[in-house]
């Protein structure tokens, strides 16, 4: 099973406008990422924030995390043509001894210029 | 090259063949990651190998799906007597060390296998 899930599954907005994504996850974790992907293809990392970390920010982007919740949020500022995309948040599992890095099942965002 | 590298890009097979799809991490990772996407969903966990630990193999879907990694590096994904279900792109990818150490991992682009 997976150890993310994202909302909404899609997203549409205009070029300029900020889009939210959020994730929640079931276990434990060390750190939770995001990633993004262009075109089906490999995936590139965004930013990673810590268990112990509430928000963290790179650029236009805004990330932030409830462990009490279960959940973050990825926020992209001013949005452009080029950041559609599909984003995925990523979890360790602390639960889990392998470290392995579990993905959810992504958001598709559409930024109409 | 400084990425991860999979070969082949695209694969068309037909169905009860075997394929072997090839993983080059970069240099010096110990974790490498196999995961499997099919047409707009999310990554589905394959298998994960980290040094010389045993690997994670909880992902792999049914027997016919085989991994190995020689000398921490090279990893190959076996698919024996493939199926039209296991048509889907494979990424491969690899980070300096497990998830819980906050690393990230680097992904290649992916193998498209289709089974016909």
């Amino acid at each position: 099973s997976q150890q993310g899930e994202e909302d909404p599954q899609a997203l549409s907005i205009q070029e300029g406008e900020n889009a939210t994504m959020n994730c929640s996850y079931k276990t434990s974790i060390n750190n939770l990422q995001w990633y993004r992907q262009n075109s089906g293809r490999g995936l590139v990392h965004l930013i990673l924030i810590r268990s112990n970390e509430r928000e963290k920010h790179s650029g236009r982007l805004r990330v932030t995390l409830d462990t009490s919740k279960k959940s973050s949020s990825l926020l992209i500022t001013a949005s452009r043509a080029a950041d559609t995309a599909s984003y995925f948040c990523a979890t360790d599992g602390r639960s889990s001894n392998t470290g392995k890095l579990i993905f959810g099942q992504g958001t598709t965002l559409q930024v109409k210029p | 090259g400084a990425g991860v590298s999979q070969s082949p890009s695209n694969k068309v097979t037909e169905k009860g063949k075997d394929v072997e799809l090839r993983c080059d991490p970069i240099s010096g990772h110990t974790a490498l990651y196999w995961y499997r996407q099919s047409l707009g969903q999310g990554l589905e966990f394959l298998i994960y190998f980290q040094g010389n630990s045993a690997p994670d193999k909880s992902g792999l879907p049914s027997d016919r799906f085989s991994a190995e990694r020689t000398g921490g590096s090279v990893s190959t994904l076996t698919i024996q007597r493939t199926q039209q279900e296991d048509s889907a792109v494979y990424l491969c990818a690899s980070s300096l060390g497990g998830a819980g150490r906050g690393t990230e991992a680097f992904f290649g682009q992916g193998t498209r296998l289709t089974v016909v």
